[in-house]
């Protein structure tokens, strides 16, 4: 069974930094693309990030780049996310998502974790 | 990149069917036949409904359905049931190599 479960969120100042972390297990996750997917409180989904199989290319949304830094580990299967110079805006429900494998010619996102809160206030 | 355009409310009856529309541009919708929809229920993770503009994952009732024309693709619910109320997602892959995600619809079973 695939399961994607975050961790590391929580309340941090305005300018603080935080790790957010994203443990994949049911897969082969060195065969798949990641993402970071965010919600702030009641409002819609946001594309954040994303990250190649082998982790050598990143791409980052415009309101995060220079801010926030996708990685991850293949050998612990495991994502991150990186989130510097946070700011209140960055408040949300931070999702790690799969994209489906990239040899399959579609482009989606078929599984979800269930997603960590990061709350930037003072 | 601009979030696709949804209308924020729609709601049906019981065994009624409802529409959900997502106008995109030419940049996403428009040139990619890689729309994809996704429910939401409150506190939840997204689930996927349909990919590829009209596919169905396994496990996915027949009742959702989707279809696109030019820069708008529409999410169709037929014979409307309780458990279908929920947040609906559209998302399509971009020119970018990106994603977007629509403003999402709030989905009312009356």
């Amino acid at each position: 069974e695939v399961q994607l479960v975050e961790s590391g969120g929580g309340l941090v100042q305005p300018g603080g930094s935080l790790r957010l972390s994203c443990a994949a297990s049911g897969f082969t996750f060195s065969s798949y693309w990641m993402h970071w997917v965010r919600q702030a409180p009641g409002k819609g989904l946001v594309w954040v990030s994303r990250i190649n199989s082998d982790g050598s290319t990143t791409t980052y949304a415009d309101s995060v780049k220079g801010r926030f830094t996708i990685s991850r580990d293949n050998a612990k299967n495991t994502l991150y996310l990186q989130m510097n110079s946070l700011r209140a805006e960055d408040t949300a429900v931070y999702y790690c998502a799969r994209e489906v494998l990239r040899s399959s010619g579609s482009y989606h996102f078929d599984y979800w974790g269930q997603g960590t809160l990061v709350t930037v206030s003072s | 990149q601009s979030a696709l355009t949804q209308p924020a409310s729609v709601s049906g009856s019981p065994g009624q069917s409802i529409t959900i529309s997502c106008t995109g541009t030419s940049s996403d919708v428009g040139v990619y036949n890689y729309v994809s929809w996704y429910q939401q229920h409150p506190g939840k993770a997204p689930k996927l409904m349909i990919y590829d503009v009209s596919n169905r994952p396994s496990g996915v009732s027949n009742r959702f359905s989707g279809s696109k024309s030019g820069n708008t693709a529409s999410l169709t619910i037929s014979g409307l049931q309780a458990e279908d109320e929920a947040d609906y997602y559209c998302s399509s892959y971009t020119s970018s190599s990106t994603y977007v995600f629509g403003t999402g619809t709030k989905v009312t079973v009356l």
